[in-house]
Order: structure tokens, then C-alpha cells, then sequence
């Protein structure tokens, strides 16, 4: 089944202890993208990737960080969460001139 | 730069009842637009997508959206609410090579029998 999954998806989390949220896709897509969602802001950017090793700032980086070394993987990091961080975060993916975009689950994530 | 506004976080029908949901985008080159629902925790599924051909598009569960260039909306319509299409509703526009979607802030839609 194609599908864009997410881990954990939920996690409760205090202020300042590193974690990682994974996204995998088995679709072979070039793009990946990472989103939070908030009541009342609707779903805002992070970060996204055009391919492997290649990835760029979306509208809402601060405080994140993310890699590519393989196509199928798009890890979502935070070195120091804190409580504005405190969102649902979703995982997207792609393919190239194909502006459909796959979602994941979601990962809940409260930091303390 | 591209923007979405959803008029109205909230709205009520009752079953049976049209269901109009309403999208305005701004954009500067021919837009790529999109709805996603999104039922209590879960993720976002596809309803629909304008990808500059027919300007009535047809979704799944009965959806349907008429791109109007003149009036720039989007708005999503099902003739008759089904007790199952409660959830809220996302219109997004895409920007293209950047691969971000710009999303409306949503509406949440009830359903009431």
C-alpha cells in the first residue's frame, strides 16, 4: 500500500531533550515537506526537500532541522524543543511536476 | 506572494442540506488548488484538485469545485451533507517548484440530523 508513515505519533516531551520524529514514503517521491498544524493558522511549512541531500527553509524553520540522506526518509529534528512547539506535525511527500501532495498520520507532540 | 482565505471556521448544515465552503486565493502565475479533509485525528486526504483543465472538478464522497478565474475562488460544494462529511476542511494553493502548499485556516464543518 502507498503510503507516507510517521513515528511516533504521539509523543509528550520536556523542554530541552533532543528528539526526532521519523517520515518515511514508499512511493518513490522526489519531494518531501514537513508541516505543523495549529487551531485557528491552519497548516504552516517547515521545512521540505527536492531530492536527496537537498533541502531548504519553508516558512516556520526556527527551532528544526531535518536531513535526506536517502530518498524514502525525510527525519524531522529538534535539538532543544520547547513549549512553542508544542503542535501536530504532518509529513508530505510528492513526486516531481505532480502537485498532489501525500500526507502522513500526524505526530502530536507536546514539549513541557 | 500566494495567500488562501477561507471564509468562515465554522459552519453548520443540516443533513441532507447543501454544503457550500468557501476559498479565495491570491496569486500571481495560473494556480494549482486543492482541498483536504481532515476527520478527528487523523492525517490530510485529497478531495479534489485544479490543475488548470476542466474548472469543474469532481472529488471523492460527492464533492465537486469550480475554479473562477474572475472571482478567484475555489469553493467546495456537495448538494446533499451526509452525518460522515463532518470534519474540518482545508483549501490549499500550491506554489509550485517550492513545494510548499499554502493553506486556509479551515473550516469545520457540522453536520446535524
Amino acid at each position: 500500500e502507498a503510503q507516507v508513515t510517521q513515528n511516533p505519533r504521539y509523543l509528550i516531551t520536556v523542554t530541552g531533550k533532543k528528539l526526532t520524529v521519523t517520515c518515511s514514503q514508499n512511493m518513490n517521491h522526489e519531494y518531501m515537506s514537513w508541516y505543523r498544524q495549529d487551531p485557528g493558522l491552519g497548516l504552516r511549512q517547515i521545512y521540505y526537500s527536492m531530492n536527496v541531500e537537498v533541502t531548504d527553509k519553508g516558512d516556520v524553520p526556527e527551532g528544526y532541522k531535518v536531513s535526506r540522506k536517502e530518498k524514502r526518509n525525510f527525519p524531522l529534528i529538534l535539538e532543544s524543543p520547547s513549549p512553542n512547539q508544542t503542535s501536530l506535525y504532518f509529513c508530505a511527500s510528492r513526486q516531481r511536476q505532480v502537485y498532489e501532495q501525500y500526507f502522513g498520520p500526524g505526530t502530536r507532540l507536546t514539549v513541557t | 506572494a500566494q495567500s488562501v482565505t477561507q471564509l468562515g471556521s465554522h459552519v453548520s448544515v443540516s443533513e441532507g442540506a447543501l454544503v457550500l465552503l468557501r476559498c479565495n486565493y491570491s496569486s500571481s502565475v495560473p494556480p494549482y488548488l486543492f482541498w483536504y479533509v481532515q476527520y478527528p485525528n487523523q492525517g490530510l486526504q485529497l478531495l479534489l484538485k485544479y490543475t488548470s483543465a476542466a474548472t469543474l472538478v469532481k472529488g471523492i464522497n460527492g464533492f465537486e469545485a469550480e475554479f473562477k478565474k474572475s472571482e478567484t475562488s475555489f469553493h467546495l460544494t456537495k448538494p446533499s451533507a451526509h452525518m460522515s462529511d463532518a470534519a474540518e476542511y482545508f483549501c490549499a494553493v500550491s506554489e509550485g517548484d517550492t513545494d510548499k502548499l499554502i493553506f486556509g485556516t479551515g473550516t469545520r464543518l457540522q453536520v446535524f440530523p
